[in-house]
């Protein structure tokens, strides 16, 4: 089984430039969630889709925008991209009972 | 909202020794509390995750306990080994939904030899 499937693995680019972040999965889970992780502060939530059609912004939203596709994939887009969004990008999906969360394996953006 | 503190931010114990990992939150609401391991250059696993119906849950050497009346709960790690070294992540929610979880800020376990 795959789980939850992150494209790219890694990225460079420069300021100003546009990409995005691509996430699938085979769990059949309803909701899906975007974090960022930096040094110190943990996983920040960006953008998160309690289901098919919905999305929601997180705490740190600014900058980046979603689409959640079909039940399987939910991408995030960088318009313009900044040095303040280098960092390590986590796609989730998660099932609500229990609740636990199912995390790709990253994506290692550098913005220069 | 809810808000998750997590201490320490580093630690080093040696093999065999045990460690411990603490976390607070704000929100008397959450009743769901997950822990993750996030091994170099990975995706984070979850490992163990207590409801807030129960005070304790073991998994061999894992356990973790929560005290709803302090607000906080903490991962216990026993006989530790090399594999063990890897940061940890807490977390605190609502079981049941699709409302996010909201993470600490990890720690990063040291087992040596």
């Amino acid at each position: 089984n795959a789980g939850v499937t992150q494209t790219p693995k890694f990225q460079v680019l420069k300021t100003g430039q546009s990409m995005t972040l691509q996430c699938a999965q085979d769990m059949n889970h309803n909701s899906m969630y975007w974090y960022r992780q930096d040094p110190g502060m943990g996983l920040r939530l960006i953008y998160y889709s309690a289901s098919e059609g919905t999305t929601d912004k997180g705490e740190v939203p600014n900058g980046y925008n979603v689409s959640r596709l079909n039940k399987r994939e939910f991408s995030l887009r960088l318009e313009s991209a900044a040095p303040s969004q280098t960092s390590v990008y986590f796609c989730a999906t998660r099932v609500h009972v229990p609740g636990g969360y199912t995390f790709g394996s990253g994506t290692r953006l550098t913005v220069v | 909202g809810e808000n998750v503190e997590q201490h320490p931010s580093t630690l080093s114990v040696q093999e065999g020794d045990s460690a411990v990992i603490k976390c607070t939150y704000s929100d008397s609401a959450s009743n769901y509390f997950p822990w993750y391991k996030q091994e170099l250059g990975k995706g984070s696993q979850l490992i163990i995750d207590i409801r807030s119906n129960v005070g304790e849950k073991k998994d061999q050497r894992i356990a973790v306990t929560l005290n709803k009346t302090a607000k906080h709960f903490s991962l216990h790690i026993t006989e530790t080994q090399p594999e063990d070294s890897a940061v940890y992540f807490c977390a605190a929610g609502l079981t049941g939904t699709a409302s996010k979880l909201t993470f600490g800020t990890g720690t990063r376990l040291q087992v040596t030899l």
